[in-house]
């Protein structure tokens, strides 16, 4: 069964930083993975996509990397804004069926 | 940008009620899908549905839970004779597949569902 972790917990930077949020996957048979922003009370807002024959996909600021073999994906976000205060969540799709299983996210806080 | 709408934003029903969470997908996409989320838990995910029936269920989706396609355009989770751990947010989310090409999923909103 497919577990996803996402380290660390609670981030807490300075605008202009740049960071990595980190997301780890126990079965590496996986479809795609993907990386959502929830803001409180909201849904989520899907930013990245990774298929599995990917390494990265980039949009803007953000950068996502994949690594199957280790399980593991980056999220890298250049150059923090305060706008960019939310809880990051990962999610990685099995070879096996539909469903998507999230990470617990990293919220981030971005301090002016 | 065509975005997946949900309604109500909040129901609140009392325990052993049925609720009817609905849900309008963008109008291309195939799969739909249902999650939830309890408060300070991980999402979940609960159901997909394709060409008008579940392709997929996880162990949360018992027989007191049910989705629908009533019409063209709405997609909804039917939750029979509610509990108070039914609590939660329901997320509904959409995608368009077409062959090979896996596109992302699109998330409304959410319902807050509170039972009492």
């Amino acid at each position: 069964k497919q577990e996803v972790t996402q380290i660390p917990a609670a981030l807490s930077v300075p605008e202009g930083e740049n960071l990595v949020l980190n997301c780890s996957f126990t079965d590496s048979a996986i479809y795609n993975l993907q990386w959502f922003r929830q803001d409180p009370g909201k849904g989520l807002t899907s930013l990245l996509l990774i298929q599995s024959s990917q390494r990265e996909q980039t949009s803007g600021r953000l950068n996502a990397s994949l690594d199957k073999s280790s399980g593991r994906s980056t999220l890298y976000i250049a150059a923090s804004q305060p706008g960019d205060s939310a809880t990051y969540l990962c999610a990685a799709r099995d070879n096996y069926g539909q469903n998507f299983v999230f990470g617990p996210g990293t919220r981030l806080s971005v301090l002016p | 940008e065509p975005e997946v709408t949900q309604t109500p934003s909040h129901q609140v029903t009392q325990m052993g009620q049925e609720v009817i969470l609905r849900c309008v997908p963008i109008s291309n996409h195939l799969y739909f899908y249902w999650y939830r989320q309890i408060l300070g838990q991980k999402v979940e995910f609960l159901v997909s549905f394709y060409n008008n029936e579940i392709s997929e269920k996880s162990e949360i989706f018992d027989d007191q839970f049910s989705v629908e396609r009533p019409d063209g355009s709405n997609f909804t989770l039917k939750i029979r004779s509610t509990k108070l751990e039914d609590s939660a947010m329901y997320f509904c989310a959409s995608s368009e597949e077409t062959g090979q090409v896996v596109l992302p999923q699109h998330f409304g909103d959410g319902t807050r569902l509170s039972i009492l």
